[in-house]
């Protein structure tokens, strides 16, 4: 199993629609989970770190479940901007700072 | 304030030869990672180092692989005889020394082996 599974998609939605993305982990132990954007194979770019209480920024939301080891990331209002694929990233208590990513859902926003 | 700096951004090899790979990280950051993606696949641990010390190379191939954080200057990862399975795109992240979790990723250098 890996340690961490996103749905590959791809997702395509149109301007101003709401998407959700979700992933799963592995390792219980995992410690720490952000969202990175990944553009065109250019380099990954943080885009949240997710708390166990949730946190939002602007149009984007992130949610932990540490329960059901899953995490989920929603965009409102979506921009053609948005259009990227999306990682999901775990860092696990024995991989010291080290961290393990999703192959990405990519997301195509369309006008 | 500069980000994370690598060089080259493209780098064509021939089977055999040796390729070397430099990230300079964020100004004030002393932890560096690299990283590597294949075609098609997600990104890949390889090794995390500190200045002069490497701290976790638990991704690293066993073989003609190495890297190296020298007390002055940027981080190497230095592939020896490169074979066309190590045409990938490698990634330096770089991280504040206060153990913030968050990395930060420069361009990443795209290696072509022919």
């Amino acid at each position: 199993r890996k340690e961490v599974e996103q749905d590959p998609g791809p997702f395509n939605v149109p301007e101003g629609a709401t998407v959700a993305f979700n992933c799963t982990y592995s390792n219980s132990a995992s410690q720490s989970f952000f969202w990175y954007r990944q553009d065109c194979r250019k380099e990954p770019k943080l885009l949240m770190s997710v708390y166990s209480s949730g946190n939002e920024d602007g149009r984007f939301t992130a949610q932990l479940n540490r329960a059901s080891q899953y995490i989920s990331l929603l965009i409102r209002d979506s921009k053609l901007s948005d259009s990227a694929t999306y990682l999901c990233v775990v860092r696990g208590l024995n991989s010291g700072y080290a961290l393990n990513f999703g192959k990405g859902t990519s997301l195509l926003v369309t006008p | 304030n500069a980000g994370v700096m690598q060089n080259p951004r493209h780098l064509v090899r021939r089977r055999g030869q040796e390729a070397r790979l430099r990230c300079s990280p964020m100004k004030g950051h002393s932890h560096v990672y690299w990283y590597r993606q294949l075609p098609e696949e997600g990104l890949k641990f390889m090794v995390y180092l500190q200045k002069e010390n490497i701290i976790d190379e638990s991704g690293m191939p066993k073989e003609r692989f190495s890297a190296e954080f020298p007390k002055e200057g940027p981080s190497i990862l230095r592939i020896q005889q490169v074979v066309r399975g190590d045409s990938a795109a490698y990634f330096c992240a770089s991280s504040p020394p206060y153990g913030a979790y968050e990395q930060y990723f420069g361009p990443g250098t795209r290696l072509t082996v022919t």
